[in-house]
């Protein structure tokens, strides 16, 4: 069965720290990796994205890690604040598929 | 500005009353897609269309319909709407299967 596992459910970081939510998948039939950002009461919004054949890609204060043996990836946000309190949902997308199977989801506190 | 759109953001309905759900583009993509949110839960994709072209997720029950009259429009019918289909129904788009999904803003659903 395609899973995506999502750590932690629920994060709470001091402004100006670093935030990392943490997924896992069982499935190697996987060909993108995207993070997603909500704000309560919004549909989820594109953050970042990596393909299987790269390690690390950074966009400004937020950082996909990737470890195709460990079938794991992370998000990093770095000099977290408080306008980043959201839920945040990491994805994987089914090879040769439009479908994207979804974390649970995190939701991040930043206190300020 | 290119814009997925639903309407209505809120519907309240009675149990067993039929309901439709809108969402339309402006942003001209291939493919819409309907998920089911349910509270503090990830995304789960019901159906989607590739052009005029339908795919339904097997565990999508029938109660569930969909309609894309057009590139710009698609439509989710519930026929019989019980009170655990009460959840947050987002519309997405993506110009093909490589590219980002766009997330409308959701309609939250109420069933009486």
């Amino acid at each position: 069965q395609q899973q995506v596992k999502q750590s932690p459910q629920s994060l709470i970081v001091q402004k100006g720290g670093i935030s990392i939510i943490n997924c896992a998948y069982e499935n190697t039939a996987f060909d993108y990796f995207p993070w997603y950002q909500q704000f309560p009461g919004k549909g989820p919004a594109l953050l970042i994205a990596i393909r299987p054949d790269v390690s690390e890609k950074k966009e400004g204060r937020f950082t996909i890690s990737f470890n195709k043996s460990a079938k794991q990836f992370s998000l990093h946000i770095m000099d977290s604040q408080p306008g980043d309190s959201a839920t945040y949902f990491c994805a994987a997308r089914a090879s040769g598929t439009y479908k994207y199977i979804f974390g649970t989801g995190t939701r991040l506190k930043v206190l300020a | 500005d290119a814009m997925v759109i639903q309407n209505p953001r809120y519907q309240v309905t009675q149990f067993g009353k039929p309901v439709t759900l809108s969402c339309s583009q402006t942003l001209n993509h291939n493919v819409m897609y309907w998920y089911q949110q349910k509270s503090s839960q990830a995304p789960k994709l019901l159906f989607h269309y590739y052009d005029k072209d339908f795919n339904n997720e097997a565990d999508t029950p029938d109660n569930f319909q969909s309609r894309r009259p057009n590139t710009s429009f698609c439509f989710l019918d519930i026929r019989s709407p019980g009170l655990g289909d009460a959840a947050m129904y987002l519309c997405a788009t993506s110009r093909d299967r490589w590219g980002e999904q766009f997330f409308g803003p959701g309609t939250r659903l109420t069933v009486l």
